[in-house]
């Protein structure tokens, strides 16, 4: 089982919709969270970081659930701009040296 | 400006035959390192390095070596290429684990 998980879509949505995507982890002792965007072809860019608390960032809301082990990307009003693929990432307690990234979920926003 | 640059960004060889893909930031970070991406298997870490001469095993380092002489420079070395080594190739560099800026990515294709 990979350690960090996603559903690799590809997601189609209208421009304005709202699309959520979840990740889930299998270690429970993870650290810190993240999402990155990476776009085609393109090297990942770190996107925001997600706090236990929930953070949100201009349309885009980050949520932690640590009981359940995932972690979840919400875009409001969906822009062209935002298809991209969006990893999740997690950084397992003690492992002073690695980010873990899942495989990716695909958005194509349509016009 | 401040950036990760790779070289080559493409490159295609033949089976044996050794190559370096040169990395380097002007961030003065003192944590670098190299991922590959695969379809459907992410970013996985081959090799990482916290500071000048302190390098460390990722992931997947098996047929890769790497050396950090200078705190800017990362070099990642393919002694004797092989098939399963095509894939696309990403240096990174940080302060800190958790937010990595990432190179444009080097596309290698080993025939």
């Amino acid at each position: 089982r990979k350690e960090v998980e996603q559903d690799p879509g590809p997601f189609n949505v209208p421009e304005g919709a709202t699309v959520a995507f979840n990740c889930t982890y299998s270690n429970s002792a993870s650290q810190s969270f993240f999402w990155y965007r990476q776009d085609c072809r393109k090297e990942p860019k770190l996107l925001m970081s997600v706090y236990s608390s929930g953070n949100e960032d201009g349309r885009f809301t980050a949520q932690l659930n640590r009981a359940s082990q995932y972690i979840s990307l919400l875009i409001r009003d969906s822009k062209l701009s935002d298809s991209a693929t969006y990893l999740c990432v997690v950084r397992f307690r003690g492992s002073a040296r690695q980010l873990t990234f899942g495989s990716g979920t695909q958005l194509t926003v349509l016009p | 400006e401040a950036q990760v640059t790779q070289n080559p960004r493409y490159l295609i060889t033949v089976t044996g035959k050794k190559l370096t893909v040169t990395c380097s930031q002007n961030m003065n970070h003192e944590y670098m390192s190299w991922y590959r991406q695969d379809p459907g298997l992410g970013l996985r870490q081959i090799y990482y390095s916290m500071n000048v001469e302190v390098t460390d095993k990722g992931d997947v380092p098996e047929g890769y070596k790497v050396s950090r002489k200078e705190k800017r420079n990362f070099p990642l070395i393919l002694e004797s290429p092989s098939p399963n080594q095509t894939s696309l190739y990403f240096c990174a560099s940080s302060f800190s684990v958790n937010e990595q800026f990432f190179g444009p990515g080097t596309r290698l294709t080993v025939l």
